[in-house]
């Protein structure tokens, strides 16, 4: 079974630019969530999505969102782009939606975005 | 506030020696703990989980215990081995509505 694709790897943008990062789960999973990773801050949770339904969100500000289609990929949303939204966007996808507790997440390898 | 800390930025420890990671966290109940392993240029790869009501919990090489009373979990590699370096992140469940992580610990395996 092939594991979470995140596309682009890679991608630098300068300032005020928006950005719209992709990822298809494992397949037959219905949730995907979101992850920004920094050295400072570690892995935060950014949103769930769960049969095309946010069903939580992390603490960030409105630049940041998210949708998920009917066949469970979803895309991440980054308007406005700050210096400080440089970080690697992890997306990870499980079986159930989250609240259930008995799935863990398999993550993607993640998009580097750098902010010029 | 509510806090998650995982003691040390890095450990450094010899082949076949036991390593042991600790998780600490503050103002939090989570129903379950987990433990990720994460490589450098690649995402977390999810290694365990355990239940509140589970002291301890074993896979191969690998255990975990959790102790809700001290509000801490500890991780232990045995006889561990130079692949087993890479940073290792605990991660709460937050109420049912995500999983919150550590900072992770960086393991460094020498031979």
């Amino acid at each position: 079974k092939a594991g979470v694709t995140q596309t682009p790897r890679y991608l630098i943008k300068t300032r005020g630019q928006q950005v719209t990062l992709s990822c298809s789960p494992i397949s037959g999973h219905r949730s995907v969530s979101w992850y920004q990773q920094t050295p400072g801050q570690g892995l935060q949770f950014l949103f769930e999505y769960f049969s095309e339904t946010q069903r939580n969100k992390g603490n960030f500000p409105g630049r940041f969102s998210g949708r998920q289609f009917s066949n469970s990929r979803s895309e991440m949303n980054v308007s406005t782009l700050e210096l400080g939204d440089s970080a690697l966007y992890l997306c990870a996808s499980s079986l159930a939606v989250f609240a259930s507790g008995t799935d863990t997440q398999y993550f993607g390898p993640g998009t580097r975005l750098t902010v010029l | 506030s509510q806090k998650i800390e995982q003691n040390s930025e890095a450990l450094n420890i010899q082949e076949g020696k036991t390593a042991t990671l600790t998780c600490n966290y503050t103002n939090y109940s989570p129903a379950y703990l987990q433990w990720y392993r994460q490589d450098p240029g690649r995402g977390p790869v999810f290694l365990l989980l355990i239940r509140e009501n589970e002291k301890e919990k074993r896979k191969e090489r690998l255990k975990v215990t959790f102790d809700t009373t001290l509000k801490q979990s500890l991780f232990h590699i045995t006889a561990s081995q130079p692949a087993d370096s890479a940073t290792y992140l605990c991660a709460l469940d937050q109420a049912g509505t995500a999983l919150i992580f550590g900072k992770g610990t960086t393991l460094s395996v020498s031979s």
